[in-house]
């Protein structure tokens, strides 16, 4: 089957820094790509979706400039979590999909990150 | 918004069935996914359905009701690999995807 990897899995940080995490679809090309965020004992929230080559686009409630999505090619997409607070730390999860269409309906996760801001 | 519910909590014997219950009101209805997530780990896709009825596989079956709004997923012969967070997911009018809170399934020997 399709995989998706993410890089770091864990990392800590202090408040204040920016942290990059890197999603990867790894046998196919991801033309949209989803980062979720997921709180302890909470089901996940879409935060944003991007398609390769234009801007994401961000659910209601999510700071675009804190949060910057980067979909540069069709295997790799990029959040940058800019200024890092406590309230950040969660698990963050990312998806992707292969079409843009309901005909590739699947998308597959990544085995998400454990963010921690000290 | 998106509104999909199901139980918090549910807690079953190895070898016994547990069925999952999951309610959604959603703009637009593009399928139903249900997914497996345990503790500190990505959701791993089990079932999707898009017409009424029932779908098995293995172990696991899923059933939808559109218009119901109403969707369960049935575990038989449960394992202790089982315990597990089980997430009902709504693809929506955007194609896009609403998870509902999960339910923490307890499997007991």
């Amino acid at each position: 089957g399709a995989v998706v990897s993410q890089h770091p899995s864990r990392v800590i940080c202090k408040s204040g820094t920016s942290v990059k995490i890197e999603c990867r679809s790894l046998d196919f090309q991801a033309t949209t790509m989803f980062w979720y965020r997921q709180f302890p004992k909470q089901s996940l929230m879409l935060m944003a979706t991007s398609n390769e080559g234009s801007k994401a686009t961000y659910e209601q409630g999510v700071e675009k400039d804190k949060f910057l999505i980067n979909h540069a090619s069709l295997t790799l997409s990029t959040l940058t979590v800019t200024s890092a607070h406590p309230e950040d730390s969660s698990f963050y999860i990312c998806s992707a999909r292969a079409g843009r269409t309901s005909d590739s309906y699947e998308q597959y996760f990544g085995p998400g990150t454990r963010l921690t801001v000290t | 918004g998106q509104n999909i519910d199901q139980p918090t909590e549910m807690t079953a014997t190895e070898g016994a069935i547990v069925q999952i219950n999951c309610t959604y009101q959603t703009s637009g209805f593009n399928g139903l996914f249900w997914y497996q997530q345990h503790a500190g780990e990505a959701p791993t896709f089990l079932s999707y359905n898009v017409l009424d009825g029932l779908e098995e596989k293995g172990r696991f079956s899923s059933f939808l009701s559109r218009s119901k709004g109403y969707s369960y997923l049935l575990l038989k012969e449960l394992q202790m690999k089982d315990s597990a967070s089980y997430l009902c997911a709504v693809f929506d009018g955007d194609y896009k995807l609403s998870f509902g809170a999960g339910t923490t399934v307890t499997v007991r020997a």
